[in-house]
């Protein structure tokens, strides 16, 4: 069965430093890998996906992950996390051959301080 | 840019009412997914539709119904509504089936009395 796992509840992160969200994946076939941001009482917001190619992905407002298939891990980074960056953070995988869902992790809120 | 547009945005149901929510996927989008969100809880897949066909099918009670009509909105069925009902339900649409993203809406959020 596929499932993600973010390990992390939350990530504590101070305003200028570079923040990681961390994602580990288990499908059975070839993953797609994507995540997503949601504000308070918000819908998700699209932020970037893995389906083949680099395996450094780059995605809107500044954000990147890195897809390593031997630790099976797909992190978002950011350089330089702001404040506007807070927000809970859902890693999601979709089965390559199967179904339509996304099947989504826990969650990350990320809180980045001034 | 147009987004996933769903009605109503907030729902207020007794129990054992129904309830309709309403999504319109973004223009020439044809496939529409729904998720629902418990509190605290990641989003789970409901049920999905292409070219106005379910197309797949996770944990939906067997309460609710969905269907998309002819100008690819959906709408989502919810009868004999139950406390645990009370959700943040989500639409998503996407251009086509695969690997496309599927952009989601900014949700409903249900609750039952």
């Amino acid at each position: 069965a596929q499932s993600v796992a973010q390990p992390e509840d939350q990530v504590n992160v101070a305003e200028g430093n570079p923040l990681t969200v961390k994602c580990t994946y288990s499908v059975s076939g070839n993953p797609y890998l994507f995540w997503y941001v949601q504000y308070p009482n918000r819908g998700l917001q699209f932020l970037l996906k893995y389906i083949t190619g680099d395996n450094l992905v780059k995605g809107s407002y500044g954000f990147e992950a890195e897809f390593n298939k031997s630790q099976t891990s797909f992190h978002l980074k950011k350089p330089s996390a702001l404040v506007s960056d807070s927000a809970l953070y859902f890693c999601a995988v979709r089965d390559f051959h199967n179904t339509d869902k996304l099947i989504f992790g826990t969650g990350t809120r990320l809180q980045v301080f001034p | 840019a147009a987004g996933v547009i769903q009605s109503p945005r907030h729902l207020i149901k007794e129990k054992r009412e129904t309830a309709t929510l309403k999504c319109y996927p973004i223009p020439r989008h044809d496939t529409v997914y729904w998720y629902q969100q418990g509190p605290g809880q990641d989003p789970q897949f409901l049920i999905s539709f292409y070219e106005k066909m379910q197309s797949d099918k996770g944990s939906i009670p067997d309460r609710f119904s969905a269907q998309q009509f002819s100008d690819y909105h959906s709408e989502l069925n919810m009868s004999s509504l139950e406390l645990g009902d009370s959700a943040l339900y989500f639409c998503a649409s996407s251009l086509e089936q695969g690997k496309d993203t599927q952009y989601f809406g900014p949700g409903t959020r249900l609750t039952v009395l």
